[in-house]
């Protein structure tokens, strides 16, 4: 039979705007939460990360939201570049006793830069 | 520091034979992680060790899949015997707390 592939959410954006991905996740009891990068033929890069007594955290070019009212995540990427293209993760880790240390990934979004 | 360094960066074996995948972590990381990612199912985490100690192995699909952890720097993953539906990327993962350093990945195919 034919197999299906898995479909990753995609934004194409142009070089110099501003670029958000999102992420929703269900653990309620997640304390800590993680943006990789992970660019085609190499493992994920750690971007930026959160705790969950934070709403935002900044870092060069790149800002993480989290709103735990309704369990979003996102990331958002100032004057997106060329380089910035790759598929983005992001990662959860659950509070279930002696589980902190396992991340949970999303499926993951594929940002495209056009020149 | 040279990252976690993960051998081979390819593999093709013919369906049937032993596979082992190594994984060398980041000096003074505590926890090791495998994980497979495949297009399917994105990433997924076969087992992970804290201080050499497996201690959660639910994501090992069934019992051709084997890992150990004989010292701090170095892990093994293998699969015997290995089908093509094995075929994906495996990644080795280490942290000290919460903070995640992934190896380059070795790329499995089963012919």
């Amino acid at each position: 039979g034919e197999s299906v592939g898995l479909h990753l959410p995609t934004l194409s954006v142009q070089e110099g705007d501003n670029s958000i991905i999102n992420c929703a996740y269900s653990n309620s009891a997640s304390d800590y939460f993680i943006w990789y990068k992970q660019e085609s033929g190499k493992g994920p890069q750690f971007i930026i990360d959160i705790r969950s007594n934070m709403d935002k955290r900044q870092g060069q070019r790149v800002t993480v939201l989290l709103n735990k009212t309704v369990k979003h995540l996102s990331l958002q990427i100032a004057a997106t570049q060329p380089g910035d293209s790759a598929v983005y993760f992001c990662a959860e880790t659950g509070d279930s006793g002696g589980s902190n240390y396992k991340l949970t990934f999303g499926k993951g979004t594929l940002l495209t830069v056009n020149p | 520091d040279a990252g976690v360094i993960q051998s081979p960066r390819h593999e093709v074996t013919e369906m049937g034979q032993e596979v082992t995948l190594r994984c060398k972590p980041i000096s003074g990381h505590n926890s090791l992680f495998w994980y497979r990612q495949t297009m399917m199912r994105g990433l997924e985490l076969l087992i992970y060790f804290n201080n050499n100690v497996p201690i959660d192995d639910s994501g090992m699909p069934e019992d051709r899949f084997s890992a150990k952890m004989p010292n701090a720097s170095f892990s093994t993953l293998k699969i015997q015997p290995s089908e093509p539906r094995d075929s994906a990327v495996y990644f080795c993962a280490s942290s000290f707390g919460h903070g995640y350093t992934f190896g380059s990945g070795t790329r499995l195919t089963v012919v």
